[in-house]
């Protein structure tokens, strides 16, 4: 099984400035990789896929890069509604799997 | 509208198994793979498996292999999973999730949340 390792645990940034999240995965997943946001008490909701790709009606803050191992979402503008846990996934071999998350805050 | 609507909360004991149901609603049940994903309290997000609505093909997650069951019914638009031999690491929110996407989800159900304790 493939072990996706998030950092950091937990990120605090100010409204307004850019949150860097990154993923890393313990062999290459390609471009399969997607981003989840759960905010408290709901399911998780897909921002990004393919590594790149916004899913519709996701904000053009978000924003996501890398393939192979390494992969980033950045956040360009944070706003408070951007409080949440986000979590990685792979999807490029079964089982898929989920990194532990980076929660973020607001400052 | 996609709608991914799940049944309520289950308390159970140690030992004794749980069904959970998914209902789908706004597209075609059959077009998509179902899968299951649980999250311990506090906890990440765990895969259980998956299942094709069409044909009733599954794929479970090893830890899981010989103590879940995923099931559907095309005629009602429902999926089912099982889950028995219930310990107190069952404890978690259990939600189906599927989408057109090659394994990430675009559409989640509420979630169910199973307490299992004595």
């Amino acid at each position: 099984e493939i072990v996706m390792t998030q950092s950091p645990g937990t990120l605090s940034v100010s409204p307004g400035e850019r949150a860097t999240l990154s993923c890393r995965a313990s062999q290459s997943v390609s471009s399969k990789l997607a981003w989840y946001q759960q905010k408290p008490g709901q399911a998780p909701r897909v921002l990004i896929y393919g590594a790149s790709t916004r899913a519709p009606g996701i904000p053009a803050r978000f924003s996501g890069s890398g393939s192979g191992t390494e992969f980033t979402l950045i956040i360009s503008s944070l706003q408070s509604e951007d409080l949440a846990v986000y979590y990685c996934q792979q999807y490029n071999n079964w089982p898929c799997s989920f990194g532990q998350g980076t929660k973020l805050e607001i400052k | 509208q996609v709608q991914l609507v799940q049944s309520g909360a289950e308390v159970k004991k140690p030992g004794a198994s749980v069904r959970v149901s998914c209902k789908a609603s706004g597209y075609t049940f059959t077009a998509y793979y179902m899968h299951w994903v649980r999250q311990a309290p506090g906890q990440g997000l765990e895969w259980m498996g998956w299942i094709v609505p069409v044909n009733g093909d599954t794929n479970y997650a090893q830890r899981f292999q010989g103590r879940v069951t995923m099931t559907t019914d095309t005629s009602i638009n429902t999926a089912y999973m099982d889950l028995n031999r219930l310990t107190s690491d069952d404890t978690a929110v259990y939600y189906c999730a599927t989408g057109g996407g090659s394994g990430w989800y675009d559409y989640w159900g509420q979630g169910t949340l199973v307490t299992v304790s004595s």
